[in-house]
C-alpha cells in the first residue's frame, strides 16, 4: 500500500543549525514526491518537488530509492523557516492522488 | 492568475442548516479538489474532480455534496453537518496527466458546526 512517513512530529533546532526533515515513503511505482509548507495562518503551498532538483530557500531534497527515503536539508535555518512541513507522494494514473505524511513541525530558536 | 481562491473565509453554521463553500482557479486547470483538515493534521482528500466529472469519492458522508459547475469553479454543499465537521476545508487545483502534477492550494474556509 501507498504509504509516507515522516517519524518526527517537532524538530526543534537553533537559527544556523543544519535541519534534516525525514520523509520515508512506500509506493511500488515511480514515485513522483514533494516538500509542502504551512506557515502559520497562510496557505499550503509547494516547496520542492523531486523531479526538478531544484532548491528553494535554501531547502533540498534528494531521492534515495535504495532507502526508499526524501529527506528535506537546509544547512543553515532560519526563524522564518519555522512552520509544519509535509512530504507527499503523487498516486497517479487517472487518480491524480496526492498522500500526505503526518507532518513535521519545524520550530527555529533564536 | 495563479491563484485559487475560496469563499468565504469563515463560516458558521448550525446542525440544520445549509451552506455552500466556493472555489475558483484560473490557471486553466481541468483537475480540482476538496480536501478536510484538522488541527495539526495533513489533509484528508474528500473529492476529486478531472474534467468537471466526479473522479474520486472518499467514502464521504452524503451530507457534504460536491459540484463543479464549470473547469474553473468547485462549491461544496453542506447540509445537516455535525460538530465533528468543524475543520478547516481546503480545495486545491492541478493539471491532470502532464508534467509534475503538483497541487495548488486555496488559502481554506474555516468551518464551525455548532
Amino acid at each position: 500500500a501507498q504509504r509516507v512517513t515522516q517519524p518526527e512530529k517537532l524538530l526543534s533546532v537553533f537559527k544556523g543549525a543544519p535541519v534534516e526533515l525525514k520523509c520515508n515513503y512506500s509506493y511500488s511505482g515511480s514515485p513522483e514526491l514533494f516538500w509542502y509548507v504551512q506557515y502559520s495562518r497562510q496557505r499550503l503551498q509547494l516547496l520542492l518537488r523531486h523531479i526538478s532538483r531544484e532548491s528553494i530557500k535554501g531547502f533540498t531534497a534528494d531521492l534515495n530509492k535504495g532507502e526508499t527515503s526524501f529527506h528535506l536539508k537546509k544547512p543553515f535555518a532560519q526563524e522564518e523557516d519555522s512552520a509544519m512541513y509535509y512530504c507527499a507522494l503523487f498516486y497517479g494514473g487517472a487518480t491524480n492522488k496526492l498522500i500526505f505524511g503526518t507532518g513535521t513541525l519545524l520550530a527555529v530558536q533564536p | 492568475d495563479t491563484e485559487v481562491t475560496q469563499t468565504p473565509k469563515h463560516l458558521v453554521m448550525g446542525m440544520t442548516n445549509k451552506k455552500s463553500l466556493k472555489c475558483e482557479q484560473h490557471m486553466g486547470h481541468r483537475a480540482m479538489y476538496w480536501y478536510k483538515q484538522k488541527a495539526k493534521k495533513p489533509p484528508e482528500l474528500m473529492f476529486v474532480y478531472s474534467y468537471e466529472k466526479l473522479s474520486i469519492n472518499e467514502s464521504v458522508p452524503s451530507r457534504f455534496s460536491p459540484e463543479c459547475p464549470n473547469s474553473s469553479l468547485l462549491n461544496l454543499h453542506l447540509h445537516a453537518l455535525q460538530p465533528e465537521d468543524s475543520a478547516l476545508y481546503l480545495c486545491a487545483s492541478s493539471q491532470p496527466g502532464r508534467g509534475t502534477y503538483e497541487q495548488y492550494f486555496g488559502p481554506g474556509t474555516r468551518l464551525t458546526v455548532t
